[in-house]
């Protein structure tokens, strides 16, 4: 079965310092890997995805993350932080060979606070 | 503009009562998601439609039951038989992943719908 770690419930970074999600993802096939954000009360906005092309995936406001293999992971940067980057991140993960039948599994999320 | 609407933005439901949420899709989706999103928990899939008229149970479908009459229509009915149905409910839809080299993996979602027992 397929499962995703993002680590940190929450993390802190000084606005124009780099921010850094983490995210560790298991899956017994090539997964489609995809980071979300949400802002409160409201719905999942796609920043970018992973579907087996360039292992560095460019995203939307500035982000960006790297697919690697030998470590599972998906981590998600951006160099500079703003203030409208406060949010919630949910790393997701699918598994190509099923095609995604069932949707996307996704981690517990992470909270992206931004101090002035 | 295209995209998933879903209704009412904020509900309150005594103990014991039946309600349903709204979501409808003009996309063109075929396949359609319902997720509920506890705080600290992620999104946990409820059920899942790929083609009208055939759906699926996620991960926690107990208490839950939905429909798929018409394609861009995806109704989700919290029962009383759901012991916690306070949380936020998301409904989501992709591209068929059955079809030959048009799966994309994403998902698009709506607004999110926020149920209250009292």
């Amino acid at each position: 079965a397929q499962s995703v770690t993002q680590l940190g419930s929450h993390v802190s970074v000084s606005e124009g310092a780099l921010v850094l999600l983490r995210c560790n993802y298991s899956s017994s096939v090539p997964p489609y890997l995809f980071w979300y954000v949400q802002y409160p009360n409201q719905g999942l906005q796609l920043l970018l995805k992973y579907t087996s092309a360039a292992t560095l995936v460019k995203g939307i406001n500035g982000f960006e993350a790297e697919f690697k293999k030998s470590e599972t992971s998906f981590h998600l940067t951006k160099p500079s932080a703003h203030m409208s980057d406060a949010a919630e991140y949910f790393c997701a993960v699918s598994e190509a060979k099923r095609g995604g039948a069932d949707g996307l599994t996704f981690g517990k999320g992470t909270h992206l606070i931004i101090q002035p | 503009d295209g995209g998933i609407t879903q209704s009412p933005k904020y509900l309150f439901r005594k103990e014991g009562q039946n309600v349903t949420l709204s979501c409808e899709q003009n996309l063109n989706h075929d396949a359609m998601y319902w997720y509920r999103q506890d705080p600290g928990q992620g999104l946990r899939l409820i059920y899942y439609s790929q083609i009208v008229n055939d759906f699926q149970k996620g991960d926690i479908a107990e208490g839950y039951s939905v429909s798929r009459e018409k394609k861009e229509s995806f109704p989700l009915t919290v029962t009383s038989a759901q012991k916690n149905p306070t949380a936020f409910y998301l409904c989501a839809s992709s591209v068929n992943s059955g079809l030959a080299g048009h799966y994309t993996g994403e998902l698009f979602f709506g607004e999110g719908s926020r149920l209250t027992v009292l």
